[in-house]
């Protein structure tokens, strides 16, 4: 079963600028979680579809969106893009229900310079 | 929010030792999840246990869990120089599937 897949592997954008993330859930998950790791602030949750609707949000700004397709692959966008949205962003996917472990992704290392 | 809270040391262990790390967490949770993470790669999870078991063990994995002082351990017994990783431990509440990873804990294994 291939694992989830998350492109591209690397990024470098400008500031101001948007980008768009893409992740690929192992088949039959559902559930299509993003997370953002810094070495300052670690580990934080962005947001969570299932079934091509959001489930979750975290406490980010609105310049963070997703979205999610029938295939159940999402897509995440982060539009006027700040200096401080360096980081790596990973994508994990689960069944979502209850007590289901998240599969994540090698994520995506965003650098805005 | 909740938030898992490793205990914030970073070990340093020679092989076939035991690794032990300490997990804290603020508010009532459905599950503790214990995951590693290799040097800039993705997170793997390693185990889960519910908020109704105490102790649960995978191979070389033994995870405690006491919802009283809301606290988790997670020991690695025998470690290999493959365990070298960051460890990390979060919390899911009831009906959530969000996750609130602690800061995580880094594990050096020396052959």
């Amino acid at each position: 079963k291939a694992g989830v897949t998350q492109t591209p592997r690397y990024l470098i954008k400008t500031r101001g600028q948007q980008v768009t993330l893409s992740c690929s859930p192992i088949s039959g998950h559902r559930s299509v979680s993003w997370y953002q790791q810094t070495p300052g602030q670690g580990l934080q949750f962005l947001f969570e579809y299932f079934s091509e609707t959001q489930r979750n949000k975290g406490n980010f700004p609105g310049r963070f969106s997703g979205r999610q397709f029938s295939n159940s692959r999402s897509e995440m966008n982060v539009s006027t893009l700040e200096l401080g949205d360096s980081a790596l962003y990973l994508c994990a996917s689960s069944l979502g229900i209850q007590n289901s472990p998240l599969h994540f992704g090698n994520g995506t290392r965003l650098t805005v310079t | 929010s909740q938030q898992g809270e490793e205990d914030p040391q970073a070990l340093s262990i020679q092989e076939g030792e035991n690794a032990t790390m300490n997990c804290s967490y603020k508010t009532s949770i459905n599950n503790l999840q214990w995951y590693r993470q290799n040097s800039g790669r993705g997170l793997v999870h390693l185990i889960l246990i519910r908020s109704n078991e105490r102790e649960k063990h995978s191979g070389r994995l033994r995870v405690t869990l006491d919802t009283s002082k809301k606290s988790s351990s997670l020991l690695i017994t025998a470690s290999r120089a493959a365990d070298t990783a960051s460890y990390f431990c979060a919390t899911a509440r009831y009906g959530n599937n969000r996750l609130a990873f602690g800061k995580g804990n880094q594990v050096v294994v020396i052959p």
